[in-house]
């Protein structure tokens, strides 16, 4: 069956601007969760939604924002971008038995310059 | 605060040359345990989940064991193609679809 999709692969952006990045999950996965992934910092959690529903946040500012749709495609926006935004962005989902993990997608490279 | 801790940084052996990673953690409440591996520019890739003290999992030349502060994942017969950064992550909140991970152990297996 196909894997997490995520859309663009690579981005470049200025400082100042926005940024909205797609993930579509496994078919029958209801929870998408959202990663960064940087050098320095390593993988951290910035939210998670189940059902169209945000049900936890990490901690990052509320430039970092998402949504999920009914057919648990989700979509994640940085408003206001920063230097320090540029890291692989990973999207995960997951079924309800968390026993065969929770499965990412190849994400997405975002530079800001 | 959760924290997971991966040793060492980086591990370098030779084609065969078994050893071990380790990932230690200190949790309010561990729900499972996860091992991924990680290739260059792609996303990680699902290894295991352990979930209690003793149990222990295996996959090819890997095994990933868990004890009630840290996890091993041990490599057997290493091949050049095992190459990876192994990560580990813990999920804390029962339902709640947060993983914790640690930095990550780059492995090199050279032929």
């Amino acid at each position: 069956k196909a894997g997490v999709t995520q859309t663009p692969r690579y981005l470049i952006k200025t400082r100042g601007q926005q940024v909205t990045l797609s993930c579509s999950p496994i078919s029958g996965h209801r929870s998408v969760s959202w990663y960064q992934q940087t050098p320095g910092q390593g993988l951290q959690f910035l939210f998670e939604y189940f059902s169209e529903t945000q049900r936890n946040k990490g901690n990052f500012p509320g430039r970092f924002s998402g949504r999920q749709f009914s057919n648990s495609r989700s979509e994640m926006n940085v408003s206001t971008l920063e230097l320090g935004d540029s890291a692989l962005y990973l999207c995960a989902s997951s079924s309800r038995d968390s026993r065969f993990g929770y499965t990412f997608g190849s994400g997405t490279r975002l530079t800001v310059v | 605060e959760d924290q997971v801790t991966q040793s060492p940084e980086a591990l370098r052996l030779q084609e065969g040359e078994s050893s071990s990673l380790n990932c230690s953690y200190t949790v309010s409440g561990l729900r499972g345990l996860f091992w991924y591996r990680q290739d260059p520019g792609k996303g990680p890739e699902f290894l295991f989940t352990l979930y209690s003290a003793g149990e222990e999992k295996e996959k090819e030349r890997l095994k990933a064991t868990l004890t009630k502060k840290e996890s091993f994942l041990h490599i057997t017969a290493p091949k050049p193609e095992d190459s990876a950064t192994y990560l580990c992550a813990v999920q804390v909140s029962q339902g709640a679809q947060k993983l914790v991970f640690g930095q990550g152990t780059r492995l090199t297996i050279n032929p």
